[in-house]
């Protein structure tokens, strides 16, 4: 398999339940991130994993955590969300010689579409 | 503050009807302008990066541009499987809210 992998495809889930995403890269990369994006809305970057780096973006809710156990493994985990967190959540990965946001493009995956009801 | 404004926020074409998507950025040291391409239901794919002023790329019908203060990405007799949501991007990674291009057969 190739590219970036994200499952699930779709995920409903109530206030209340505690639930995972799951990315996956077979490309070789070093840096990582998710990104949420909502309707006529920029994509939000939300967290970068790179060179065992993490980097957060403040803004982001509690309710958000992620988990990056190896380079080609990164995780979200959700718990108590919101109505307003549903979107689709983006991962991509780059190859970040330098750290992340160096000069090279994102591959991304195909999201999970996730709906808080 | 960084920021990265795109226009117009969708464009109805003909087939074979050229047009420019814009890209204005405000951002402290360019390190990289970022196009990409997304359809319904899929992630951003990656088309074209620019790093300096006057660079130009190509890719079919699509062509990039960079100015110090703004990226253009011409399209030329597009056809109705170019549409799609065009996004840039700029440095961390910071993007606009993309152009929704629609071509009409």
């Amino acid at each position: 398999e190739t590219g970036v992998t994200q499952t699930p495809r779709h995920l409903v889930m109530g206030m209340t339940n505690k639930k995972s995403l799951k990315c996956e890269q077979h490309l070789g990369h070093n840096a990582m991130y998710w990104y949420k994006q909502s309707a006529k809305k920029p994509l939000e970057l939300m967290f970068v994993y790179s060179l065992e780096e993490r980097v957060e973006n403040n803004s982001v809710p509690s309710r958000f955590s992620p988990e990056c156990p190896n380079s080609s493994h990164l995780f979200l985990h959700l718990h108590t969300l919101q109505p307003e967190d549903s979107a689709l959540y983006l991962c991509a990965s780059s190859q970040a010689p330098d750290g992340p946001f160096y000069n090279s493009p994102l591959h991304f995956g195909n999201g999970t579409r996730l709906t808080v009801t | 503050e960084d920021q990265v404004t795109q226009s117009p926020e969708a464009l109805r074409l003909q087939e074979g009807e050229s047009s420019s998507l814009n890209c204005s950025y405000t951002v402290s040291g360019l390190r990289g302008l970022f196009w990409y391409r997304q359809d319904p239901g899929k992630g951003p794919e990656f088309l074209f990066t620019l790093y300096s002023a006057g660079e130009e790329k190509e890719k079919e019908r699509l062509k990039a541009t960079l100015t110090k203060k703004e990226s253009f990405l011409h399209i030329t007799a597009p056809k109705p499987e170019d549409s799609a949501t065009y996004l840039c991007a700029a440095n961390d990674m910071r993007f606009g809210a993309g152009t929704r291009l629609t071509v009409k057969p």
